[in-house]
């Protein structure tokens, strides 16, 4: 039978469309956030990055929110194509020397 | 080319045959971290290193063990592997302290015990 752990939030979009990837966080004196993507067979690899002085950053294609008052963080990919299907990650730093990871959610982009 | 490397990538092996997992980078990174990954779980931290002889457990440690002999080498040692350590293990570093910077991964290690 499928492992419960295939059962990852999945969203679908269109190709064109923009994507937006929600996390919730739980500690409040957590100050930095990373987004990892993830493809099929891979190891995680850098999207973006924000520290919590910041609410928004922007690389290419891409924009990280970060709203303190709620512990939500969301990336925002823009003009979503299909190498973009893969499992993000965000991930915070809950003390000096770690980050712990959410459990991921998965983009699947249709031609 | 900047890379953190994983030695083997798929490993099948029994209950109780000590195994070693290398990892190596060649960024200079102070900071060396182990990860697994299983299904529902997300990615839990097994064990890090800030520095060469400095190492402390992460989330789940036990049936782990870790040297950091050398700045760039992070094996993770397995004495006596059991099935359910079957999972897929990430090695990642990072230039400084692991909480504050970009975490560079490994391509991943897939061990299966029996």
């Amino acid at each position: 039978g499928e492992s419960v752990g295939l059962h990852l939030p999945t969203l679908s979009v269109q190709e064109g469309d923009n994507s937006i990837i929600n996390c919730a966080y739980s500690n409040s004196a957590s100050d930095y956030f990373i987004w990892y993507k993830q493809e099929s067979g891979k190891g995680p690899q850098f999207i973006i990055d924000i520290r919590s002085n910041m609410d928004k950053r922007q690389g290419q294609r891409v924009t990280v929110l970060l709203n303190k008052t709620v512990k939500h963080l969301s990336l925002q990919i823009a003009a979503t194509q299909p190498g973009d299907s893969a499992v993000y990650f965000c991930a915070e730093n809950k003390g000096y020397s770690t980050l712990t990871f959410g459990k991921g959610t998965m983009l699947l982009v249709s031609p | 080319e900047a890379q953190v490397t994983q030695n083997p990538r798929y490993l099948i092996t029994v209950t109780g045959k000590k195994l070693t997992v290398t990892c190596s980078q060649n960024m200079n990174h102070e900071y060396m971290s182990w990860y697994r990954q299983d299904p529902g779980l997300g990615l839990r931290q097994i064990y890090y290193s800030m520095n060469v002889e400095v190492t402390d457990k992460g989330d789940v440690p036990e049936g782990y063990k870790v040297s950091r002999k050398e700045k760039r080498n992070f094996p993770l040692i397995l004495e006596s592997p059991s099935p359910n350590q079957t999972s897929l293990y990430f090695c990642a570093s990072s230039y400084s302290t692991g909480g504050d910077y970009e975490q560079y991964f490994g391509p991943g290690t897939r061990l299966t015990v029996t």
